[in-house]
């Protein structure tokens, strides 16, 4: 079955800088790839998604990047702002499969 | 519209005892899926359900069931609780139909402790 591995656990970024979060998968029949954003206390929520036949995503300062070949996506934060503080989850569609294999989060902190 | 909302907010059970906790999810939507997060283990998969037939099932054990009625609404249930079982447990509905598991929105969850 689909594997999701996620680094880094934590990044720690200064305000203004860029942050990328990694996601590796191992079913190449896997065609849906969303990001979630959960802060502190509250509910997770979709920030960006990308399907297989696309291999780059934007929207305002988030963006996300695939590479069928390798299998890994990516999820780009530019110009972070304190608000950007939370724990990430990227996740995969098992091709056929109504199942989300999500990888282990990132929190991701920003340095005033 | 309103979001999804899950009931009870906070649960505080005994070992050995069973709970149910349902999920309504957002008018129209008809995917409702269930999640275990614990500190430090992200997002566990426990089940999907579209019109009333359950799709998938993640690695838990047969003490973690579920259901969904016709109106979408969907129970989960839990017997004979476990220390291990306390956790926070999400609900998520998404439009389903080909699409499956594409933009999930998630309820503000339940947490459930087990003494």
């Amino acid at each position: 079955g689909e594997n999701v591995e996620q680094h880094p656990s934590t990044l720690s970024v200064q305000e203004g800088d860029s942050a990328v979060i990694k996601c590796t998968y191992s079913d190449s029949a896997s065609n849906y790839f969303p990001w979630y954003k959960q802060e502190l206390g509250k509910r997770p929520q979709l920030i960006i998604d990308i399907r297989s036949n696309v291999g780059e995503k934007k929207d305002q300062r988030i963006a996300v990047t695939l590479n069928k070949t390798a299998k890994h996506f990516s999820l780009h934060i530019t110009e972070t702002q304190p608000e950007d503080s939370a724990v990430y989850f990227c996740a995969a569609l098992e091709g056929g499969n109504y199942q989300l294999i999500w990888g282990a989060g990132t929190k991701l902190i920003i340095k005033p | 519209k309103a979001g999804v909302t899950q009931t009870p907010r906070y649960l505080i059970k005994t070992r050995g005892q069973q709970v149910t906790l349902s999920c309504s999810p957002i008018s129209g939507h008809r995917s409702v899926s269930w999640y275990q997060q614990t500190p430090g283990q992200g997002l566990q998969f426990l089940f999907e359900y579209f019109s009333e037939t359950q799709r998938n099932k993640g690695n838990f054990p047969g003490r973690f069931s579920g259901r969904q009625f016709s109106n979408s609404r969907s129970e989960m249930n839990v017997s004979t609780l476990e220390l291990g079982d306390s956790a926070l447990y999400l609900c998520a509905s998404s439009p389903g139909g080909s699409g499956g598991l594409e933009k999930l929105f998630f309820g503000s969850g339940t947490q459930l402790s087990v003494l």
